[in-house]
């Protein structure tokens, strides 16, 4: 059974620092991964999809990186702000005929000023 | 493109009330799913559809939750009756026939008091 595990749970920055929030699964049997971002009591927004065939994807200052055969990613955020304050949410779907998506409970991320 | 819309944002009813949210989905998108999603836990998967039919209702408490796609567009979940544990963030997501990359609405969030 593919289970997803985030650490830290929780993370607080100064603004500036580059920082690194890790994923991890199970299963390396994937289909691909996403990493979203939440605010609170908000809903979803997706932040970078990686397919299994692929090692990295990038936008502005994120990067994302997988590791399927030992079952890692890692979101790369440079020269952080306040705010990319939120809670940040990995989820992969498994390789097969079903698509669900299984999530990490997230790390929360403080940017202070 | 418009994103997912959802209403109302905020619910705050009594238990044993009952209550009805409202998804409209990215225009064109054949897949629509309702997830809940509770503090501190990442969204659990209640009902995926395909245009108006049911393709995984799995994991939705029957006895008291339903949820219909009558016209394959817009979506309603409807609690009834609510109890303490439901209090919840409800999030819509829609994704595009074939794909799995699913693109979330700003969520519901239901206390239940």
């Amino acid at each position: 059974k593919q289970e997803v595990t985030q650490i830290p749970a929780a993370l607080s920055v100064p603004e500036g620092e580059n920082l690194v929030l890790n994923c991890s699964f199970t299963d390396s049997a994937i289909y691909n991964l996403q990493w979203f971002r939440q605010d609170p009591g908000k809903g979803l927004t997706s932040l970078l999809l990686i397919q299994s065939s692929q090692r990295e994807q990038t936008s502005g200052r994120l990067n994302a990186s997988l590791d399927k055969s030992s079952g890692r990613s890692t979101l790369y955020i440079a020269a952080s702000q306040p705010g990319d304050s939120a809670t940040y949410l990995c989820a992969v779907i498994n390789a097969g005929n079903n698509r669900k998506l299984i999530w990490g409970l997230g790390t929360s991320l403080a940017v202070n000023p | 493109e418009a994103g997912v819309a959802q209403s109302p944002r905020y619910k705050i009813i009594e238990k044993r009330q009952s209550v009805a949210f409202w998804c409209n989905p990215i225009s064109g998108h054949a897949t629509l799913y309702w997830y809940q999603q509770i503090l501190g836990q990442g969204p659990k998967l209640l009902i995926q559809f395909q245009n108006n039919g049911v393709v995984d209702d799995s994991q939705l408490p029957k006895d008291r939750f339903s949820a219909e796609r009558l016209k394959g567009v817009d979506s309603t979940l409807k609690i009834q009756p609510a109890k303490l544990e439901d209090s919840a963030v409800y999030l819509c997501a829609s994704s595009s026939q074939g794909a799995t990359e699913q693109y979330f609405g700003p969520g519901t969030r239901l206390t239940v008091t």
